[in-house]
C-alpha cells in the first residue's frame, strides 16, 4: 500500500448504471488528483482539487463528476458511461501543489 | 503534450547501470523534474525529482544538465524488478505524462 487507496479495485457497469470511484489518503497531503490511463495511452490529467477546491477541470464530459468533501476523500461519480471510458483510473495526492504524487493502485473500469 | 521526449525502449543487463535520458528543452526556471516509473497495470512510483542540482536516494541518482534541458535517470545496479515504465515529467502541480521510457532488464 501506497498510502493512497483506491476503492474498489475492479468494476464493470453498464451504460446505464451509476457508480462511484473513490479515494483516501492519511498522508496529509492537501492536493488530490485523478487521471485516467487508457490501454497503450499516456495518463490523462482529469481533474486537480488543492485544499479542497477544484482547481482543473481538463475538458472532462460531465458524465464524471468529481467530488472533494474534505482534504483526506476524493470522489469520481459516473453516470450514462461509454465503452470508451473503460480504463484504469488512478488517483493520487500531493503534500502540496508543485510536490511529488504519492498514487494509489487505481480502479480497473468495465463498461459493458 | 508532454514537455519532455524519452527514448521508447531500452534493454539493460541485470546487474548493470541502467541510464535512462530525457529531453526537456523547454522547461520553465521553477519547474522541477520528476520521475516515476509504473510497473504492468499498478499506480504509479515516485523515483526522485530535482530542480538544478543532482539528487540521490535509494533507488536512484538524477543529473540534470547545467542548463536544465535534459537529465538522466540512473538506477545503479538494475534488477529485473526494475523493468517497467520509466516517465521523466516536468512542471510544477499539474504533470502531464508522455510515453515514457519501456525498461526492460535482461538476465
Amino acid at each position: 500500500e501506497t498510502g493512497v487507496t483506491q476503492t474498489p479495485r475492479h468494476l464493470v457497469m453498464g451504460m446505464t448504471n451509476k457508480k462511484s470511484l473513490k479515494c483516501e489518503q492519511h498522508l496529509g497531503h492537501n492536493a488530490m488528483y485523478w487521471y485516467k490511463q487508457s490501454a497503450k495511452k499516456p495518463l490523462e490529467l482529469m481533474f486537480v482539487y488543492s485544499l479542497e477546491e477544484r482547481v482543473e477541470n481538463n475538458s472532462v464530459p460531465s458524465r464524471f463528476s468529481p467530488e472533494c468533501p474534505n482534504s483526506s476523500h476524493l470522489f469520481l461519480h459516473l453516470h450514462t458511461l461509454q465503452p470508451e471510458d473503460s480504463a484504469l483510473y488512478l488517483c493520487a495526492s500531493s503534500q502540496q501543489t508543485g510536490d511529488g504524487y504519492t498514487f494509489g493502485s487505481g480502479t480497473r473500469l468495465t463498461v459493458v | 503534450d508532454a514537455k519532455t521526449t524519452q527514448p521508447p525502449s531500452m534493454d539493460c543487463a541485470e546487474g548493470r547501470a541502467a541510464n535512462l535520458p530525457c529531453n526537456h528543452s523547454t522547461i520553465s526556471g521553477n519547474e522541477y523534474v520528476y520521475w516515476y516509473r509504473q510497473i504492468h497495470s499498478q499506480g504509479p512510483q515516485y523515483i526522485i525529482h530535482g530542480l538544478k542540482n543532482n539528487e540521490t536516494n535509494e533507488m536512484a541518482s538524477l543529473i540534470i544538465t547545467e542548463d536544465r534541458k535534459s537529465s538522466t535517470l540512473i538506477l545503479p545496479h538494475a534488477t529485473l524488478r526494475d523493468t517497467a515504465v520509466y516517465y521523466c515529467i516536468v512542471g510544477t502541480y499539474k504533470y502531464i505524462f508522455g510515453t515514457g521510457t519501456r525498461l526492460k532488464v535482461l538476465a
